[in-house]
C-alpha cells in the first residue's frame, strides 16, 4: 500500500459521540498534518507534526485532540463536535527540511455533526 | 496574517482553449508555490511546484512565477473536460512546515 490513507472516508456523529480518525503515510515523510476543508474557505491547518513532536496547533478547540504515535501515523480523537464542525478533514504529510517538498493527502474523512 | 488569493470563479473555458489561473500572496519571503488540482468529493493532487522566478512547464501545464509582483499563475493548454475541477494555490514561506491555501479556483472545460 502506498501514499496517505485514511480511515473513515465517511462518518455521521451525534453531538455527545467520541469519535477517532485515522491517517497512515507510507512515503517515508517526517511530517504529518490535519487540515480542515469547508465550502467556500481555504484549507485550514489545524495540527502539524514533525518526528512525532507537535509544531503546530492554529488555535484549534479542545474538543479536537490530535496523537501521533510515531511518523507514519496521526489520529484526531473527536468529541462533543458541535454541526459547524461538519467539513472534510484531510490529512497530508511531507518531508520536513527539505525544499519544495509538497504536501501529499489522504482521500480524507467526511464528517458530519448532527 | 499571511494571505493566499485567487479568484474564486468559476471559470469557464472551451475544450482545446488555455485556462489561465491566477494566485496572488501576501508574504514576500515565500520561497516555494505549489498548485494542486482538486475534483469534486475528492482531495486535492499536486500538479506541479515552482520556486524560481519564470515558467516552468510539465506537459500542458505552466506554472510562472514572479516574485517582485508576488503572483504565481498556472496555465493549461490544450483544455480537456478531464481538467473540470478546482485548482488551489499553495504558498510555503521561507521558514517552518506551514502551507497556506487559496480558496481555489474553480474550472470548467466545455466540450
Amino acid at each position: 500500500e502506498t501514499g496517505v490513507t485514511q480511515t473513515p472516508r465517511h462518518l455521521v456523529m451525534g453531538m455527545t459521540n467520541k469519535k477517532s480518525l485515522k491517517c497512515e503515510q507510507h512515503l517515508g515523510h517526517n511530517a504529518m498534518y490535519w487540515y480542515k476543508q469547508s465550502a467556500k474557505k481555504p484549507l485550514e491547518l489545524m495540527f502539524v507534526y514533525n518526528f512525532k513532536e507537535q509544531t503546530e496547533n492554529n488555535s484549534v478547540p479542545s474538543r479536537f485532540s490530535p496523537e501521533c504515535p510515531n511518523s507514519s501515523h496521526l489520529f484526531l480523537h473527536l468529541h462533543t463536535l458541535q454541526p459547524e464542525d461538519s467539513a472534510l478533514y484531510l490529512c497530508a504529510s511531507s518531508r520536513e527540511g527539505q525544499n519544495n517538498s509538497p504536501l501529499h493527502f489522504g482521500n480524507g474523512t467526511r464528517l458530519t455533526v448532527t | 496574517q499571511k494571505e493566499v488569493e485567487q479568484n474564486s470563479g468559476p471559470l469557464s473555458v472551451p475544450e482545446g482553449a488555455i485556462a489561465s489561473l491566477n494566485c496572488t500572496y501576501s508574504d514576500r519571503g515565500s520561497q516555494s508555490f505549489f498548485w494542486y488540482r482538486q475534483y469534486s468529493g475528492k482531495s486535492p493532487e499536486l500538479i506541479m511546484f515552482i520556486y524560481s522566478n519564470g515558467d516552468k512547464e510539465d506537459g500542458r501545464f505552466t506554472a510562472q512565477l514572479n516574485k517582485a509582483s508576488q503572483y504565481v499563475s498556472l496555465l493549461i493548454r490544450d483544455s480537456q473536460p478531464s481538467d473540470s475541477a478546482t485548482y488551489l494555490c499553495a504558498v510555503q514561506p521561507n521558514t517552518g512546515n506551514q502551507f497556506y491555501f487559496g480558496t481555489g479556483t474553480s474550472l470548467t472545460v466545455i466540450p
